[in-house]
């Protein structure tokens, strides 16, 4: 069965600069929801989108900005990158009706 | 206090034993309720989904509510090494938001 998939799944960047992390959630699911764990951390809810808009607004920095498209693909823009962004981040898709969040494989950022 | 407690461990148990992983939870509108494996570096693997008190059973794994104590749990039978990992417990109201425990990690000894 298809899953969500994540790219990329690594990526390194330095102090200041920008990220994008892109997120395909399962066909047919309508909601994506954005999380960063922290090394031994429980997942922390940054975001979500239900039909390209925004649903929910957990902890998500004011430099970090993201949107669902109308294909319902997700990006999450990170600016400023600092040593504290380092983290796994994970998308997470909902399908209609459900209430289950099924994630994809993450993507670990590295700010060096 | 967190709207979700769960104890983090480490739970270390010889292989074959039963496991009990346990949550807790403060508000009485959480209606449905999850439960998580994740490998290390791996994205969290929805294990089992229930919606009222009672147990749920799926092979190895039984999943219990209790809404009357707000407490939910997770059994596994026959524990195998290959069920370490840290397992999450995750609760919803209905809405978008879905609030995740701690993580409890376990260690099955061969």
């Amino acid at each position: 069965a298809a899953g969500v998939i994540q790219s990329p799944r690594h990526l390194i960047k330095e102090k200041r600069e920008t990220a994008t992390l892109k997120c395909y959630p399962i066909p047919r699911h309508d909601t994506v929801y954005w999380y960063q764990q922290g090394p031994g951390q429980d997942p922390q809810f940054l975001i979500s989108f239900y039909e390209k808009m925004q649903s929910d607004k957990g902890s998500i920095p004011d430099r970090f900005s993201a949107q669902q498209f109308s294909d319902y693909h997700s990006e999450l823009n990170m600016s400023s990158l600092e040593l504290g962004d380092s983290a796994l981040y994970f998308c997470a898709s909902r399908g209609q009706g459900g209430n289950e969040q099924f994630f994809g494989p993450g993507t670990r950022l590295t700010v060096l | 206090q967190k709207e979700v407690e769960q104890d983090p461990g480490p739970l270390s148990v010889p292989e074959g034993a039963i496991v009990s992983l346990n949550c807790t939870y403060s508000n009485s509108a959480f209606q449905y309720f999850m439960w998580y494996r994740q490998y290390s570096r791996k994205g969290p693997e929805l294990l089992m989904y229930t919606y009222s008190s009672g147990n749920k059973e799926d092979g190895r794994f039984t999943a219990q509510v209790d809404k009357s104590s707000k407490y939910i749990s997770l059994f596994i039978r026959d524990s195998q090494p290959s069920d370490s990992a840290t397992y999450l417990c995750a609760i919803n109201t209905g809405g978008f938001k879905t609030i995740f425990g701690a993580g409890t990690r376990l260690f099955v000894k061969a």
